[in-house]
């Protein structure tokens, strides 16, 4: 079984730029979730989805983060524009719904200079 | 407001030697607890959880982890440490399982041949 594949793994670029993560679940998976984390810090849930609706985004700086899955399957996590605060890894994860086990992605490292 | 802490931000063992990682945790009920292991360049892997009955719970890898009620404590053991353990180790409590999970600021372990 594959697991969540996430792309890019890296990402460099300049403060005030956009840049935008992918990530593909666990075929069959429903909940999907989108974390931030920063150095030296535990991941932070960003947005919870379940099938192509969102769940929870409380925590997502709406002013500058979105995040989308259309047809409940893939998911992109966008930032415009970006900050030196934003410096985290990405991580992806999926469940089959929401109360399962989260299988997590590799990440994508994102550095703002 | 539920929140997790891993007083040991790195700890360096000697192969062969035992291991306890410790975590504290801060919510109102009784709660749900993990511990992630996650692998440079690797997204997060679950190593054991503990959601009711025995306090004692086995992981994979051979790791396994105690809940202390009294203590507020879940703390990870594994007897005998292999170099490939080399790892940054979150612990994570779920209020609603593994749903809303939130993370510790992890403990990055060192192993010495």
């Amino acid at each position: 079984e594959a697991g969540v594949a996430q792309s890019p793994r890296y990402k460099i670029i300049e403060k005030r730029q956009s840049v935008a993560f992918w990530c593909n679940p666990i075929s069959g998976h429903a909940t999907l979730y989108w974390y931030q984390q920063i150095l030296g810090q535990g991941p932070k849930l960003l947005i919870q989805f379940q099938n192509n609706g969102v769940v929870d985004d409380s925590q997502l700086p709406k002013d500058r983060f979105s995040a989308e899955r259309l047809k409940g399957v893939d998911s992109t996590l966008k930032i415009q524009p970006a900050k030196l605060e934003d410096s985290a890894v990405y991580l992806c994860a999926s469940s089959l719904e929401s109360l399962n086990e989260q299988f997590f992605g590799p990440g994508t490292r994102l550095t703002v200079l | 407001a539920q929140s997790v802490t891993q007083p040991d931000i790195h700890i360096t063992v000697s192969e062969g030697a035992s291991l306890e990682l410790r975590c504290n945790y801060s919510y109102g009920a009784t709660p749900y607890l993990f511990w992630y292991v996650q692998s440079p360049g690797q997204g997060l892997q679950l190593l054991l959880k503990y959601f009711s009955g025995d306090t004692l719970v086995q992981g994979i890898k051979g790791f396994e982890a105690e809940f202390k009620r009294s203590q507020s404590s879940f703390n990870l053991r594994k007897p005998s440490v292999h170099w490939s353990d080399a790892a940054e180790y979150f612990c994570a409590v779920g209020p609603g399982g593994y749903n809303k999970l939130i993370f510790g600021a992890g403990t990055r372990l060192a192993v010495h041949p």
